[in-house]
């Protein structure tokens, strides 16, 4: 089945350092999800990227995926103490048709802490 | 507000009570899912639901868990002689669909549900 997996698990930086975040699956996805999560609250999405896309870009953030060592990666730039929170991966798959499963699979998750 | 609304944010309940989480999409959205996670890890699915249907509950242990999805009214997680290990926080998620057309749509949460088992 498929298991996305982030790595660090944690990551503290100062503010106004870039901070990556790596995420790993095993299966073929359809699309690839990054969200962020803080303490005691639900998931909120960050950025959705397909599986022909490379690369793609949302403000501050950057993800890029490679789907033939199946990871992808989230870059922050210019981190902000408001940024700290838990970052998850979450993949999606499809059958062959295109249709997606519906649900989705979460890695571990990296925590991340920005000190002012 | 016109996100995923989920109640009540908190619930307690003793050994071998029943659980009823409520769960309701966003506004145009049609296909909700359940999601558990347990402190210190990622979201575990449990459910998918469309309108009056199950449309995969693989991650939803055997006995004990149930959901629905009626035609009136928010989705509902049902949880009978619950035990200390379901203890955990309960996630709803909702999208708009997912046929190739809406295959890259994202999913929404709620705030979800903690649930504590004295």
């Amino acid at each position: 089945s498929q298991q996305g997996e982030e790595d660090p698990q944690a990551l503290s930086i100062q503010e106004g350092e870039n901070a990556t975040m790596n995420c790993s699956y095993k299966t073929s996805i359809n699309n690839l999800q990054w969200y962020r999560q803080n303490s005691g609250r639900g998931l909120v999405h960050l950025i959705l990227i397909r599986s022909n896309e490379r690369e793609k870009h949302s403000g501050r953030l950057r993800v890029t995926l490679d789907t033939s060592k199946k990871s992808s990666s989230l870059l922050i730039t210019a981190s902000r103490a408001a940024d700290t929170a838990s970052y998850f991966c979450a993949t999606d798959g499809s059958n062959a048709g295109g249709t997606s499963y519906g649900k989705l699979t979460f890695g571990q998750g990296t925590i991340l802490t920005v000190h002012p | 507000n016109a996100g995923v609304m989920q109640n009540p944010r908190h619930l307690v309940r003793r050994r071998g009570q029943e659980a009823r989480l409520r769960c309701s999409p966003m506004k145009g959205h049609s296909h909700v899912y359940w999601y558990r996670q347990l402190p210190e890890e990622g979201l575990k699915f449990m459910v998918y639901l469309q309108k009056e249907n199950i449309i995969d509950e693989s991650g939803m242990p055997k006995e004990r868990f149930s959901a629905e999805f009626p035609k009136e009214g928010p989705s509902i997680l049902r949880i009978q002689q619950v035990v200390r290990g379901d203890s955990a926080a309960y996630f709803c998620a909702s999208s708009i669909g997912t046929d190739s057309t809406y295959s890259n749509q994202p999913q929404h949460f709620g705030d979800g549900t903690r649930l504590s088992i004295l």
